[in-house]
């Protein structure tokens, strides 16, 4: 079964602080990755995606991540985080094949201050 | 733009009583799913749909059935609650991809806040 940890489970920045959060999986076959933020009070929605090809992702509101195979990892990044990215992130990873369902991490919940 | 709807935002119901969530989704989207979300747990999957009354177990789903009858519908039943589902319920829907992996991106309803007395 494939499992996805996520090792910050809160997370204070100050405005402008560089943000790089944590995420790995446990599956032995080819997968899709997907980071989701929940805003507060908002639904889910998709921050970024890897399906293949360049390991370094771009996402929306100047995200990215990087997937490298060796270390089963999917790490989010953002040089400069504002006020507005206060919410909560989900790593999330699904099989290239078979199940269509995906398995995600616990959250991390980050909170900038002003 | 892909729009998942779900029946409530807020629901109270008491122990023992049969609960029915709704989803509905308007992107002629395959694959639906049920999951709850829980504080510290992340998102757990109770059951996925991928095709017109066609089920699949999730992670969880003790306690809870399904029924898909249309394609655009997915239905979240308790058959009979407990407090342990006081939770979030989140819809998704996704289509089945192709080419590029068959897990494709999962578009989510707003949620609906289950309360069990």
């Amino acid at each position: 079964a494939q499992s996805v940890s996520q090792h910050n489970h809160h997370v204070i920045l100050s405005e402008a602080a560089s943000l790089e959060l944590g995420c790995n999986y446990s599956y032995g076959g080819t997968v899709n990755l997907f980071w989701y933020v929940q805003y507060p009070g908002q639904h889910l929605q998709l921050l970024l995606k890897y399906f293949s090809g360049d390991p370094l992702v771009k996402g929306i509101k100047g995200f990215e991540a990087e997937f490298i195979k060796s270390k089963f990892s999917f790490n989010l990044r953002k040089p400069s985080v504002q006020w507005s990215d206060t919410a909560e992130y989900f790593c999330a990873v699904g099989p290239y094949t078979g199940r269509r369902a995906l398995t995600f991490g616990s959250g991390t919940r980050l909170q900038v201050q002003p | 733009d892909v729009k998942v709807t779900q029946s409530s935002r807020y629901l109270v119901k008491r122990t023992g009583e049969k609960v029915f969530l709704e989803c509905v989704q308007d992107m002629d989207h395959e694959n639906m799913f049920w999951y709850r979300q829980d504080p510290g747990l992340g998102l757990r999957l109770i059951y996925f749909s991928y095709d017109v009354k066609m089920k699949e177990k999730g992670d969880i789903p003790e306690g809870y059935s399904v029924s898909r009858e249309k394609k655009e519908r997915f239905s979240l039943i308790l058959e009979s609650a407990s407090t342990n589902q006081t939770s979030m319920y989140l819809c998704a829907s996704s289509f089945s991809g192709v080419g590029a992996g068959s897990t494709d991106t999962q578009y989510f309803g707003p949620g609906t806040r289950l309360t069990v007395l």
